[in-house]
């Protein structure tokens, strides 16, 4: 267990409907990553949150927002979903942010747009 | 699981066999790597790092080899074993973010 929990573990919705995924870090981690898994794009980095701020973002849709709040949880919320938004959403939590860091990475929310 | 399906290369060894995997990495400034294994219905786990001041790094069963010159890196496992079966990615840091490549699939036949 990599201590990071995210919630709901599975999600099936229809097109143009929102979502939101619910990421809660390993204790005393302040940074917080989203990374997309698709069948044909691998693990792609979506965005990073350290201590409340945004620190860095990757090939994040612009229907796509994250945040992470005080007490350090994050959500990521989908909008418009497309059928190709289908994917395997995963979190990432690490102590502090830079080069280095060690990710642990939850379990994931598969999303399924039909 | 979640790596069915997944348009992966594959390698299938036997158990007990020694299993070599391999990785190249995108940019000639990256200095840190990472290899991360996904069983199914999991999330990756790190594995082991090596930085590119290094060429080896040895851990428990596993040994990383980093080669500048071509980009390339490869994670040995040593005896595999039936519970090594996973996708095995790689990952380079080049900013403050790891940039994962796509992923080998491990299969370990008893």
């Amino acid at each position: 267990d990599s201590g990071v929990t995210q919630t709901p573990k599975h999600l099936i919705t229809a097109t143009g409907q929102r979502v939101t995924l619910r990421c809660s870090p390993r204790s005393g981690d302040l940074s917080v990553y989203w990374y997309q898994q698709s069948l044909d794009q691998g693990l792609q980095f979506l965005i990073q949150y350290y201590n409340g701020e945004e620190r860095a973002k990757g090939n994040i849709l612009e229907r796509f927002s994250a945040q992470q709040f005080p007490d350090l949880h994050s959500e990521l919320n989908l909008s418009s979903l497309e059928l190709g938004d289908s994917a395997l959403y995963f979190c990432a939590s690490s102590t502090s942010t830079g080069k280095g860091e060690k990710l642990f990475f939850g379990s994931g929310t598969q999303l399924s747009v039909l | 699981g979640e790596s069915v399906g997944l348009h992966l290369p594959t390698l299938s060894v036997q158990e007990g066999d020694n299993s070599i995997i391999n990785c190249a990495y995108s940019n000639s400034a990256s200095d840190y790597f990472i290899w991360y294994k996904q069983e199914s219905g999991k999330g990756p786990q790190f594995i082991i790092d090596i930085r590119s001041n290094m060429d080896k790094r040895q851990g428990q069963r596993v040994t990383v080899l980093l080669n500048k010159t071509v980009k390339h890196l490869s994670l040995q496992i040593a005896a595999t074993q039936p519970g090594d079966s996973a996708v095995y990615f790689c990952a380079e840091w080049l900013s403050n973010i790891p940039t994962f490549g796509r992923g080998t699939s491990l299969i370990v036949h008893p």
